[in-house]
């Protein structure tokens, strides 16, 4: 079965830093991509960033809002993607996803399988 | 950045067709996926690539993508279709993935 398990999250002061991680089974890790989606309370679905798989170079990608404080990593011997989050801000809180695409080309077809998420609270 | 844009919600009766619009720029030179997504769960693929259907997800569902507009399509709608629908896309501009707003369907 393909899956995708998140853990790590918690309660966090602002400016703080949390690491979430994601563990996979089932396919092959190192043919994918792994994305990072979020979800604050009430609120919709925000991806934050991707790391390629080593074939097309392992580099990341985010978005705007997390750039230079997020840092996604991958241990492909180990099937794990990592989300290392720092100076993290109360608008931080939500529901962290990690997600796989569909294709091994990265930004093709949409991401089929999700983990069931992981919560981070950011409050003083 | 690129905005893709739905109407926040959506009813319809059992049995009808709800339709799900996504507003983009030139959205029709994109690839589009739709996600289900219910209370306390992870997001569904339930299309991808404008019309494509994962497997296990039903006939009933089906897209389109024209224009600067895509629709997703629930035909026969049931009490176990209600739930959060998010468009999304690719944008190579930025090299960001971009999500809809969502819109929440509700069957009457």
């Amino acid at each position: 079965e393909v899956q995708l398990v998140e853990s790590g999250g918690g309660s966090v002061q602002p400016g703080r830093s949390l690491r979430l991680s994601c563990a996979a089974s089932g396919f092959t890790f190192g043919d994918y991509a792994m994305n990072w989606v979020r979800q604050a309370p009430g609120k919709g679905l925000e991806w934050v960033g991707f790391i390629r798989s080593k074939p097309y170079g392992g580099t990341t990608e985010y978005a705007a809002s997390v750039k230079g404080r997020f840092t996604i990593s991958r241990d492909d011997s180990k099937g794990i993607a990592y989300l290392q989050m720092n100076s993290l801000k109360t608008e931080d809180t939500a529901v962290y996803y990690c997600s796989k695409p569909t294709s091994t080309i990265a930004v093709s077809g949409g991401m089929d399988v999700w983990g069931q998420g992981t919560t981070v609270t950011v409050s003083s | 950045s690129y905005v893709l844009t739905q109407p926040p919600s959506v009813s319809v009766a059992p049995g009808q067709t709800a339709r799900i619009t996504c507003g983009g720029n030139n959205i029709g030179s994109k690839r589009v996926h739709w996600y289900q997504q219910k209370p306390g769960q992870a997001p569904l693929l339930v299309v991808y690539d404008d019309s494509d259907r994962p497997s296990g997800i039903p006939e009933r569902f089906s897209g389109s993508n024209s224009g600067n507009m895509a629709t997703l399509s629930i035909s026969r709608v049931e009490a176990g279709d209600e739930a959060d629908y998010y468009c999304q896309v690719w944008d190579s501009g930025s090299d960001h993935w971009v999500f809809g707003g969502g819109a929440k369907l509700t069957v009457l």
